[in-house]
């Protein structure tokens, strides 16, 4: 079955700095990958998503992830911060089952919140 | 404007009163699906559904129920909500089953006395 990890529950940056947030997935590799962000008392909004094809992808408010097939990663990156990005941030993957039938779900990492100061 | 709406956002009840959360979209998608958000165990399929009339368990659907008589509304019932199921709900829709890409709706807090 698919997992998704990432890597570090919380990031602190400096307005202006680099975002890099980290996510690996296990198994085969999956047909989509995303990110989503998840800003307080709110629920998830999509800020990209990969599809076969290109790997570098480009998402909403400056944010664009790569994916790599030979480290299993998919990282989230924005080259400068701002105060607005404070959020939690997971990655997701298809829910694909050994049988491989599938619930049309998804399998979330555990979240990264992203905290950005002045 | 494209969206999943729910109702409530916020909710306290008691144990064993029976409750449900409504669950609306307005994309014309197939797929629906209810997840819970706990603090270290991430979000959780309830229940989802494949289309009207069709719904079927996640992985942790004990204690719910859901229906799908229209297309748009999948709303989630709790029969005899005990303090385990306070939670942070959330509603999704896609096109399909396969589409994968979820739309989710602002979220319903639940907290159960």
């Amino acid at each position: 079955a698919q997992s998704v990890t990432q890597l570090g529950s919380h990031v602190s940056v400096s307005e202006g700095a680099l975002v890099l947030l980290r996510c690996n997935y296990s198994s085969s590799v999956p047909p989509y990958l995303f990110w989503y962000v998840q800003y307080p008392n709110q629920g998830l909004q999509l800020l990209l998503k990969y599809t076969t094809g290109a790997t570098l992808v480009k998402g909403i408010n400056g944010f664009e992830a790569e994916f790599k097939k030979s480290e299993t990663s998919f990282h989230l990156t924005k080259p400068s911060a701002h105060m607005s990005d404070a959020a939690e941030y997971f990655c997701a993957a298809p829910d694909l089952r050994d049988h491989g039938g599938s619930q049309g779900n998804l399998i979330f990492g555990k979240g990264t919140k992203l905290s950005v100061k002045p | 404007e494209a969206q999943v709406t729910q109702n409530p956002r916020y909710l306290i009840t008691v144990t064993g009163k029976k409750l449900t959360v409504t669950c609306s979209q307005n994309m014309n998608h197939e797929y629906m699906s209810w997840y819970r958000q706990d603090p270290g165990l991430g979000l959780r399929q309830i229940y989802y559904s494949m289309n009207v009339e069709v719904t079927d368990k996640g992985d942790v659907p004990e204690g719910y129920k859901v229906s799908r008589k229209e297309k748009r509304n999948f709303p989630l019932i709790l029969e005899s909500p005990s303090p385990n199921q306070t939670s942070l709900y959330f509603c999704a829709s896609s096109l399909s089953i396969r589409a994968y890409e979820q739309y989710f709706g602002p979220g319903t807090r639940l907290t159960v006395t």
